[in-house]
């Protein structure tokens, strides 16, 4: 089992907002980052810290959090966001690195 | 630009070891404060974190991989390394090398090799 939980799967409406959600007790202390993977290609980062955008991801990707809970949330999907989505942070004592189980997000 | 490659065997027998190298290209390894790190990916699943080393040697591993997981770094050939000994088919998987950044509260993978398969089978 995994410190962070993700929903296992998400959709939404092409153009929609939707909100990909992580939670764990050690969000509450730490900001998580996020990862988006496509079929057959390596996670790709979209989100760290409070919210950073590495350079070449869309701002319409944008993360939050609020206690126990990380969100990532895609403000007009577009039909290249269909893909996995992971959340990654420390676990509960400090010492290591999670992540989540991850989401699969389809747009129809 | 930065530049991770893994590299090994794609089949090692079960109670063997698993040897990974990851090249850093294009950048130093040991020119910034980063940290490098293993994580794998079983078929049709989800991410799991390995261990990281910082380039000064320290080393940090998931709780239940610690006791046959070792991470090193050779910094004259900007590789790092990753040994996992008594393997089984569990441990088949996607394995990617990624570099590590952090920030006050938050880390973050930022540059991931394309990883490489390795199956565990007689």
């Amino acid at each position: 089992s995994s410190e962070l939980t993700q929903d296992p799967a998400v959709s939404v409406a092409l153009g929609q907002t939707v909100r990909i959600t992580c939670q764990g007790d050690s969000l509450r202390r730490y900001y998580a980052s996020w990862y988006q993977q496509k079929p057959g290609q390596a996670p790709v980062l979209v989100i760290y810290g409070i919210n950073n955008r590495p350079s070449g991801i869309p701002d319409r990707l944008s993360g939050s959090s609020s206690g126990n809970t990380a969100s990532l949330t895609i403000t007009g999907a577009q039909a290249e966001d269909e893909a996995d989505y992971y959340c990654h942070s420390r676990d509960s004592s400090g010492n290591h690195r999670v992540f989540g189980g991850g989401t699969k997000l389809t747009v129809l | 630009q930065l530049q991770l490659q893994e590299s090994g065997p794609g089949l090692v027998k079960p109670s063997e070891t698993l040897s990974l190298t990851c090249t850093v290209s294009g950048g130093s390894i040991s020119s910034s404060s980063y940290y490098w790190g293993w994580i794998r990916q079983p078929p049709g699943k989800g991410l799991e974190w390995i261990g990281s080393i910082y380039q000064i040697g320290s080393t940090y591993y998931k709780a239940s991989l610690k006791s046959r997981v070792t991470i090193s770094v050779d910094t004259s050939k900007n590789q790092f390394s990753l040994k996992l000994t008594s393997v089984t088919a569990a441990d088949t998987a996607l394995y990617y090398c990624a570099r590590e950044g952090y920030g006050g509260n938050y880390w973050y993978f930022d540059l991931w090799g394309r990883g490489t398969l390795v199956t565990v089978s007689s």
